[in-house]
């Protein structure tokens, strides 16, 4: 089915420890975004990118770097995991401006 | 920075009555967006707002865009269970959505 892909959709870190969470689209989207959802704070825009090779930056960017080698796949990475990157992660994409977004089934990430 | 504010953020509705859900935006927008969450899992799609006076109806949903005023409503008509669940609004603007903190509606009979 044509679609957003996240993986993992669950995962426990240790605070310290790294990890990559992958963002996989097949529609051939031009855009591709990273958000975090925290209770009673809606979506939040990590990193975004609008081509492949191009990424930017969105409203809460510390302690995440992203990466777009492939127009097909978003990678959201945290280097030093911390508790307060808990929370749940969407990935989304977009074809372009006003033609609306699709959005993966999300990551639940549990920092301890 | 673009500022999205939802009102209420959270709503208990009573079956068969009309409640409305406010989302004010601090900036001039491309578009406006509202998405429904039902618990643990993802964003639905329920309106795209392009214009001034935009209105689009889906059911007992109806939206509404007033881009001079920096608002759209989202109206519940005659409530029912199946519309439990949060609301957001999005605004589009330079390739980017800006969500609301969203509404939590709860029905009860």
């Amino acid at each position: 089915n044509a679609g957003v892909t996240q993986t993992p959709k669950f995962r426990v870190l240790k605070t310290g420890q790294s990890m990559t969470l992958l963002c996989a689209q097949d529609m051939n989207h031009e855009y591709m975004y990273w958000y975090r959802q925290d209770p009673g704070m809606g979506l939040r825009l990590i990193h975004y990118s609008v081509g492949e090779g191009t990424t930017a930056k969105g409203e809460v960017p510390d302690g995440y770097n992203v990466s777009r080698l492939k127009k097909q796949n978003f990678l959201l990475g945290l280097e030093s995991a911390a508790p307060s990157q808990t929370s749940v992660y969407f990935c989304a994409s977009s074809a372009t401006m006003g033609l609306g977004y699709t959005f993966g089934s999300g990551t639940r990430l549990t920092v301890v | 920075e673009l500022k999205v504010e939802q009102n209420p953020l959270f709503l208990s509705m009573q079956e068969g009555k009309n409640y409305t859900i406010y989302c004010n935006y601090s900036t001039t927008s491309d578009r406006l967006y509202w998405y429904r969450q039902d618990p643990g899992k993802s964003l639905e799609s329920l309106f795209v707002l392009l214009s001034n006076g935009a209105v689009k109806q889906e059911g007992r949903l109806m939206a509404s865009l007033d881009t001079k005023a920096r608002l759209s409503t989202l109206h519940i008509t005659a409530a029912v269970h199946d519309l439990s669940a949060t609301y957001f609004c999005a605004v589009e603007n330079d390739y980017k959505l800006s969500f609301g903190a969203g509404t939590t509606v709860t029905v009860r009979a």
